[in-house]
């Protein structure tokens, strides 16, 4: 059974960089077709995907946020990682990581991670 | 790119049926047949519960159902149950590997 666990800090101050990982279990992230992403969800408020990555290294970005935003993979870890830099308030939310399938299947959200709140406060 | 636009809530009695709608452009909706639906229970991750517009995952009972016409999707709950109540997202696909999401709607059964 396929399991997403995300980590990291849940508290970040104003301007610094967010940084999170997802280990990924049940599964080798090293799986063709299939990319690893993020997606978040500002309290009370819808989803916003923010990027994917295939364990390869090629990776995709939502395009407002792709200035800040840098994914990684450790396929030696089977994790990835996500970092967001000189966060504001606005960034404040659950941080989900999630597998979804390719853009030939219309990139669906089959496996999520539970979610981690990220507060961003000084 | 925009949010696909939801009403923020919907309402119905058990037994009855509610439509949830999910409005974007020819760039997403419009475009392409790939729609989607998350439900999401309070303080959990979205399930996925259509995909391609009307195909249900495994597990969902025909009761949910899912279509398109232009630039609006959407989800169709009959029979409504105390355990429908949710909060319900659209998805689209947006092209050049690109997803876009809608801002949720909160199902409440009465």
């Amino acid at each position: 059974q396929l399991q997403l666990q995300e980590s990291g800090p849940g508290l970040v101050k104003p301007s610094e960089t967010l940084s999170l990982t997802c280990a990924v279990s049940g599964a080798s992230i090293r799986i063709n077709s299939y990319y690893w992403g993020w997606v978040r969800q500002p309290p009370g408020k819808g989803l916003e995907w923010i990027g994917s990555i295939y364990y390869s290294g090629s990776t995709y970005y939502n395009p407002p946020l792709r200035s800040r935003v840098t994914i990684s993979v450790d396929t030696s870890k089977n994790q990835f990682s996500l970092k967001m830099s000189s966060v504001t308030a606005a960034d404040m939310a659950v941080y989900f990581c999630a597998r979804h399938s390719s853009a030939a299947t219309g990139i669906l959200f089959e496996y999520w991670g539970q979610g981690i709140m990220v507060t961003v406060s000084s | 790119q925009s949010a696909l636009t939801q009403p923020p809530s919907a309402s119905g009695s058990p037994g009855q049926s509610v439509t949830i709608s999910c409005t974007g452009t020819s760039s997403d909706v419009g475009g392409y047949s790939y729609v989607s639906w998350y439900r999401q229970y309070p303080g959990k991750a979205p399930k996925l519960i259509i995909y391609e517009v009307s195909k249900r995952s495994s597990g969902v009972p025909d009761r949910f159902s899912g279509s398109k016409f232009g630039n609006t999707a959407s989800l169709t709950v009959s029979g409504l149950q105390a355990e429908d109540e949710a909060d319900y997202h659209c998805s689209s696909y947006a092209g050049s590997n690109d997803v876009v999401f809608g801002g949720g709607t909160k199902l409440t059964v009465l």
